[in-house]
């Protein structure tokens, strides 16, 4: 079964501080993997995307990494500011088929507090 | 630009009545896509149009859940009748048929059934 897993589910922070969030996935084949940031009541905002070949990829102040091999990415969040907080998941696509499925993690939750 | 619009943005229903959600794509995004999110799970895949063909519905839950796509612009996802286990977020993204896997998101319709 396809999953992609998260942690930590939640994460607390100092306006300023730097924070990486995790994610492993098992979806194969592999096509691409993104990070979406969703704030509450509004729907999810993609950041980087990374396909196969990439291992990093830089968005402003996010940085996500990408291991293919072992089939773990992290997003990098410097100098975090009180707009940060919101919910971050990551979404892995299948490669083929006739639609362009995403599977998404169950998210990280981050407050940033001042 | 606009961006993908959902309608209502929150709707309360008691088990047993009929619901109506509404997506309007960003225009000329010909892939339309249903998800939805239940209390602390993940964001899941319901089904794909490509203008008003579905493409795939193979995450749509039972057949109490009809959507359609008419004249492929807009999408209306029909719930009937509602049951408890259907509350949660739907969400509607579109994208390009050229870059389908840049999905934009709706914020969303939060459906409770009481």
């Amino acid at each position: 079964k396809n999953q992609v897993e998260q942690s930590p589910q939640s994460l607390i922070i100092l306006e300023g501080k730097n924070c990486t969030l995790q994610c492993n996935y098992t979806v194969s084949p592999f096509s691409n993997l993104r990070w979406y940031k969703q704030d509450t009541g509004r729907g999810p905002v993609s950041l980087t995307i990374m396909t196969f070949s990439e291992n990093t990829k830089s968005n402003g102040r996010y940085t996500a990494t990408l291991d293919a091999d072992t089939k773990q990415s992290s997003l990098h969040i410097t100098a975090s500011q009180l707009s940060d907080s919101a919910s971050y998941i990551c979404v892995v696509s299948e490669m083929g088929g006739a639609t362009n499925k995403l599977i998404f993690g169950t998210g990280t939750l981050l407050a940033v507090q001042p | 630009e606009a961006g993908v619009t959902q309608f209502p943005s929150h709707s309360v229903i008691e088990k047993g009545q009929t619901v109506t959600l509404r997506c309007d794509p960003i225009s000329g995004h010909d892939n339309l896509y249903w998800y939805r999110r239940v209390m602390g799970k993940e964001i899941k895949f319901l089904l794909h149009f490509v203008k008003e063909s579905k493409q795939d519905e193979s995450g749509m839950p039972n057949n109490r859940f009809l959507a359609e796509r008419t004249g492929g612009t807009y999408s209306t996802l029909k719930v009937q009748p509602a049951e408890l286990e259907d509350s949660g977020v739907y969400f509607c993204a579109s994208s390009q048929v050229k870059n389908p896997y840049e999905q934009y998101f709706g914020p969303g319709t939060r459906l409770t059934v009481t």
